[in-house]
């Protein structure tokens, strides 16, 4: 069974752009979040979708935003790019919204975002 | 608020060494906690969990009890190798206030042969 994949593996980015960033689940998993690990740092809430529906938000400006869709992928969207917005950004997928409290979560490997 | 809170690395070991890496938290509610572990260029891999006080997780060697009277849930291992090179996260999951995990800062292993 293939893992939570992410895509673009790696991407750079000019001030001001947009960026999309892609997630399909591990199969059969609703249930998608999104984190960003700036260099050195523990990764940060930015989203949970689960049946296609936010179900939370973390401390994220309105210019991250996200989707989730029928077949339980998910996009992450960030406009008018900073610096700051350099990160790796993971997603992960558990069965449901509520077994992510028990069994954690499966996460990818991200993609790696430099902002020039 | 939730938080967590994880000793300062980087640490450094010889193969076969005793590792502990601290890590305390605070919740509102009643959390589960966990460690990831992240290999360089990687994404996080679980590695080991507990659900509720006293519950001991385990993998691979490694443990941790979650010990609720001093809100800890420290990582040990008895003999580190080479490959448990790594960064190391806690994490709590707060059922009660929300749908995210909230990690530690990271602590850096590196064990040398």
């Amino acid at each position: 069974d293939a893992g939570v994949t992410q895509s673009p593996t790696h991407l750079i980015k000019t001030r001001g752009q947009h960026v999309t960033l892609r997630c399909s689940p591990i199969s059969g998993h609703k249930s998608v979040s999104w984190y960003q690990q700036v260099l050195g740092q523990g990764p940060q809430f930015i989203f949970q979708y689960y049946e296609k529906e936010e179900r939370g938000r973390g401390n994220f400006p309105d210019r991250f935003s996200a989707r989730q869709f029928p077949n339980y992928s998910s996009e992450l969207n960030v406009n008018a790019l900073l610096l700051g917005d350099s990160a790796l950004y993971l997603c992960a997928s558990s069965d449901n919204i509520r077994d992510r409290g028990l069994y954690g979560y499966t996460f990818g490997s991200g993609t790696r975002l430099t902002v020039v | 608020g939730n938080s967590v809170t994880q000793m300062e690395g980087p640490v450094t070991l010889s193969e076969e060494a005793f590792l502990t890496i601290n890590c305390t938290y605070t919740a509102t509610g009643y959390p589960s906690l966990f460690w990831y572990v992240q290999y360089p260029g990687e994404g996080l891999q679980l590695l080991l969990k507990a659900t509720k006080a006293d519950d001991k997780g385990s993998n691979k060697g490694f443990e941790a009890t979650y010990r609720k009277e001093t809100t800890s849930f420290h990582l040990e291992k008895g003999s580190v190798q080479v490959s448990d090179s790594a960064v190391y996260f806690c994490a709590l999951s707060d059922w009660g206030t929300g749908n995210q995990f909230y990690f530690g800062t990271g602590t850096s292993l590196t064990v040398i042969p």
